[in-house]
């Protein structure tokens, strides 16, 4: 069974740092790409990258490029969201999720990236 | 990039009536859209891809149709536990884009 479970909840400070994490078990994680999609209180969801973890090649979404880093650990099967200066307009829920087989990239896109498998969130809190 | 419209943004729908959910990209993306569910505090669930094709698990009253731009979420005789968020994502070209959902609720 495909699982992804996250870190627990964090509260923060405006200007501080930060690291999620996501721990994948039931599948190869190197053969299946990693997302992370962004959900602030009350609102839809928004895609911001993924990483394969297989050869640590990292899409962004153009909003998220700069603002947010994606990396992953292939020896404990773990992504990871990292912020180096949080604001208080980064707090939401933060989920993993791991696209479909068919998902793959070329040098100038990606395709088939619907995810199929979430984990259960990490509500990130920003405030002074 | 491509914009994805939902509609209408609130569905009340009574149990067993049918329910029919819009999603319109600005540009097309051939059968490249999924539908996902979310209920209040639950984590998102895929329901559709490919337009068309039903997600492992997912009853058979639930039904994706259209192409190109248009694209419609059937819910063929609702349940009570059918009340959540659709959101409808096209992925046919980068950076994939979610709709802004629409929130369906029972009478």
């Amino acid at each position: 069974e495909v699982q992804l479970v996250q870190s627990g909840a964090e509260l923060k400070k405006p200007g501080e740092s930060l690291k999620i994490s996501c721990e994948a078990s039931g599948y190869t994680f190197t053969n299946y790409w990693v997302g992370w999609v962004r959900q602030m209180p009350g609102k839809g969801l928004e895609w911001m990258g993924i990483i394969h973890p297989g050869d640590s090649d990292t899409r962004y979404s153009p909003s998220f490029q700069g603002q947010v880093t994606i990396s992953a650990d292939r020896s404990t099967s773990t992504a990871y969201l990292q912020w180096d200066s949080l604001e208080a307009s980064d707090t939401a829920m933060y989920y993993c999720a791991r696209p479909s087989s068919r998902a793959h990239c070329s040098s100038s896109s990606c395709y088939n990236v619907f995810f199929d498998s979430w984990g259960q969130g990490t509500l990130v809190t920003v405030s002074s | 990039e491509k914009v994805m419209t939902q509609s209408p943004a609130t569905l009340s729908v009574s149990p067993g009536a049918r329910a029919t959910l819009s999603c319109r990209a600005s540009q097309t993306v051939s059968s490249n859209l999924a539908w996902y569910q979310q209920k209040p505090g639950h984590v998102p669930r895929l329901l559709i891809y490919g337009a068309s094709t039903r997600a492992t698990g997912i009853p058979a009253r639930f039904s994706g149709g259209g192409s190109g731009t248009e694209f419609t979420l059937t819910i063929s005789s609702l349940q009570s536990e059918d009340s959540a968020i659709y959101y409808c994502q096209q992925y046919n070209d980068w950076p994939p884009e979610f709709g802004q959902g629409t929130k369906v609720e029972i009478k």
